[in-house]
């Protein structure tokens, strides 16, 4: 079983809405917690971390429940500049970042 | 702000070649990190250093190896390259052990 499991997608949403991503980890001890957007052959980018109070920056907000293992993203009013692959990413507290498989969001005209 | 810079960009090598990839971290992160992507998949990890040691190990092959120097570069050095190893690379660096890494632009590694 992976260590983050995503919905791979594909999520094809239209400009102005609002698309939601879940993911799941599987280590309690996890202990940092990111979304990472990657465009098409380019490097990962940090989004956002991830707190247990959740956090907001801008369009864009991030919800961690620890009791389930869930993390969640939230984008509203979706431009098209905002067409990637979202990476759910856990740091269980090793030297290292385990990532989901992505979640592929493109925003339609 | 300067980023992760990693070199080469690309690299085109044959079967049981040997490359090296190169690493320059954000100006003050201790911390370098390696990953492998291959296509259609998430980032694996490979290794990492602190402060010029290593820290952590994950699914690095035993053919390839790496080090942090004294200015806090990294390089990476595979050998006996296998069509399998084909895929991005890419260096991460971060300033605190537990918290946001950012990535370099990879290199593009095709074994032939």
């Amino acid at each position: 079983r992976k260590e983050v499991e995503q919905d791979p997608g594909p999520f094809n949403v239209p400009e102005g809405a609002t698309v939601a991503f879940n993911c799941t980890y599987s280590n309690s001890a996890s202990q940092s917690f990111f979304w990472y957007r990657q465009d098409c052959r380019k490097e990962p980018k940090l989004l956002m971390s991830v707190y247990s109070s959740g956090n907001e920056d801008g369009r864009f907000t991030a919800q961690l429940n620890r009791a389930s293992q869930y993390i969640s993203l939230l984008i509203r009013d979706s431009k098209l500049s905002d067409s990637a692959t979202y990476l759910c990413v856990v740091n269980t507290g090793a030297n290292n970042l385990f990532f989901g498989t992505g979640t592929r969001l493109t925003v339609i005209p | 702000a300067a980023g992760v810079i990693q070199s080469p960009r690309h690299l085109i090598k044959e079967k049981r070649e040997t490359a090296t990839l190169k690493c320059y971290p954000i100006p003050r992160h201790d911390t370098v990190y390696w990953y492998q992507q291959g296509p259609g998949q998430d980032p694996q990890f490979l290794i990492s250093f602190y402060e010029k040691m290593q820290s952590d190990k994950g699914s690095i092959p035993d053919r390839f190896s790496a080090q942090q120097f004294s200015d806090y570069h990294s390089e990476l050095n595979m050998s006996s390259l296998e069509l399998g190893d084909s895929a991005l690379y890419f260096c991460a660096s971060s300033s605190d052990r537990a918290y946001e890494q950012y990535f370099g632009p990879g290199t593009r590694l095709t074994v032939t």
